[in-house]
């Protein structure tokens, strides 16, 4: 089982639709969860993190926890095309000194 | 600015060659770090350094080498013992304080031909 799972897509929602990006993680001591966003041939930029259980908004990103469940989600409200990117999770757990895992991300496609 | 400075964007190396991969930060942060990433798949640590003088191996380290002789430098050597080097290499910083976010670079793409 990998640390960090999400589906690689390509997730395709037309514009003005609401994306839906999942991610699971394995190790129960992971604390600290971070959603960046990677246009193609750039690197990655922080969208928003999250730490404790429930929904944290910030204008169109919303990125909902249960760690319970051990799952982590980012919703995109009102996509846009300029939100076509690859989006990556990123776990940070104690457990292994700190260090953040990524999963290998979600390809998202807003059709005009 | 603040930020990071990764050079050269592009590099072509033959077989066989050591190349260095440059990486400076004026963020004053204590953590750097070195990603790799390959197409279609997420970042996979390399080497990191949490203070000037120390560095630590991450989950792929073979083939490549660090130094961190200065708070604002990290560079990265790709060794000709790295069976497959062609990838896309990122230097990252992390805060001191505060949400401890990762702020990239741009990004090293080195090819082997």
């Amino acid at each position: 089982q990998k640390e960090v799972e999400q589906n690689s897509g390509p997730l395709s929602v037309p514009e003005g639709a609401i994306a839906s990006l999942n991610c699971t993680y394995s190790d129960r001591g992971s604390q600290s969860f971070f959603w960046y966003r990677q246009y193609s041939g750039k690197s990655p930029e922080l969208i928003m993190f999250i730490y404790s259980n429930g929904d944290k908004e910030d204008g169109r990103f919303t990125a909902q926890l249960n760690k319970a469940s051990q799952y982590v989600s980012l919703l995109i409200r009102d996509s846009q095309p300029s939100d076509s990117a690859t989006y990556l999770c990123a776990v940070r757990s104690y457990n292994q000194g700190g260090k953040l895992i990524f999963g290998q991300g979600t390809e998202l496609s807003v059709k005009p | 600015d603040g930020g990071i400075t990764q050079s050269p964007k592009y590099l072509f190396r033959k077989e066989g060659q050591n190349v260095t991969l440059s990486c400076e930060q004026n963020l004053n942060h204590d953590a750097m770090y070195w990603y790799r990433q390959d197409p279609g798949q997420g970042l996979r640590l390399i080497y990191y350094s949490q203070i000037v003088n120390d560095f630590q191996k991450g989950d792929i380290a073979e083939g490549y080498s660090v130094s961190r002789e200065k708070k604002e430098s990290f560079p990265l050597t790709v060794t000709s013992a790295q069976k497959n080097p062609t990838a896309f290499y990122l230097c990252a910083s992390k805060g001191n304080s505060g949400a401890n976010v990762l702020t990239f670079g741009a990004g090293s793409r080195l090819t082997v031909l």
